[in-house]
C-alpha cells in the first residue's frame, strides 16, 4: 500500500518551459489536492478536486493547471514556468464525506531558473 | 477568512525538555484541527487531531486540546528526543465546502543530546 505517490522528486526547468507533475493515489480517495510550500508561508492550496471529473481553483492557482484523470491520479501542468513558481509542490488526498483527514505525498522540489 | 498562527522558529531544545508550541486560530463555525509534522527531506504526516471543542488529540506522546474558548490548539510533550526534531505545522479544515487544509507558517524544532 503505497499510499499517495509524487514524481519526479526533483526537477529544473529554465522560465518558459512546460512540465506536468504527476500523483497518484491507491486508497480510494475521492478528494485530491495540490499545495506549494513556500519558506515562511505554510502550504498554500493551488487546486482541488472533489470527485472524479471535477477540479476547482484554490488560493494560487495563477499559471497552473490541473487534471483528474481519473479516481486514482491529479497531475498539476505548469504551462509556461516562471522563477516565482520555484516551491516544493505536495499531493495530498482525503476520502471525503465525514473523514477529515488529508494524506500527503513526498513532494516535488521544483526549481525554475 | 480562515487563517491560523503558530509560534515563531526555530525551536531549539535539549533532549527531555518539555515542549509547547503555540497556535492559535480564526474561522467560523466549529473547525477541525491538526498538527502535521515534516521529517527532513519528507511529506507531513499526521500528528494528531481534534475535532470538537475539549477534544484532545495525542500520538507519540504529544498532545494538544482542542479549545474554543482562547481559538487554540497547543502542541505539548513532556520530554522531547533527538527524533522529534522536525518542522510542526498547525492546520485547521472546514467540515464543509471544498475542505482544504488552511496552515499555519510552521515551527522548526531541533532538539539537541
Amino acid at each position: 500500500n503505497a499510499g499517495v505517490t509524487q514524481t519526479p522528486k526533483f526537477q529544473v526547468l529554465k522560465t518558459g518551459q512546460s512540465m506536468t507533475l504527476q500523483c497518484a493515489q491507491d486508497m480510494n480517495h475521492n478528494s485530491m489536492y495540490w499545495y506549494r510550500q513556500d519558506p515562511g508561508m505554510g502550504l498554500r492550496l493551488i487546486y482541488y478536486s472533489a470527485s472524479e471529473g471535477t477540479t476547482d481553483k484554490g488560493e494560487v492557482p495563477n499559471g497552473y493547471n490541473v487534471s483528474r484523470l481519473n479516481k486514482r491520479e491529479f497531475s498539476l501542468r505548469l504551462e509556461s514556468a516562471a522563477p516565482s513558481q520555484t516551491s516544493v509542490y505536495f499531493c495530498a488526498s482525503k476520502a471525503g464525506g465525514l473523514s477529515d483527514t488529508q494524506y500527503f505525498g513526498p513532494g516535488t522540489r521544483l526549481t525554475v531558473l | 477568512g480562515d487563517s491560523v498562527t503558530q509560534m515563531e522558529g526555530p525551536v531549539t531544545l535539549s533532549e527531555e525538555a518539555f515542549l509547547t508550541i503555540n497556535c492559535t486560530y480564526t474561522a467560523t463555525g466549529y473547525p477541525s484541527l491538526f498538527w502535521y509534522v515534516q521529517y527532513p527531506g519528507e511529506g507531513l504526516q499526521l500528528l494528531l487531531k481534534a475535532t470538537k471543542a475539549d477534544d484532545k488529540g495525542s500520538n507519540k506522546g504529544f498532545e494538544a486540546t482542542y479549545r474554543k474558548e482562547t481559538t487554540s490548539f497547543h502542541l505539548e510533550k513532556g520530554s522531547v528526543q533527538v527524533s522529534d526534531s522536525a518542522v510542526y505545522f498547525c492546520a485547521l479544515t472546514r467540515n464543509f465546502g471544498n475542505e482544504k487544509l488552511t496552515f499555519g507558517t510552521g515551527t522548526r524544532l531541533t532538539i539537541i543530546p
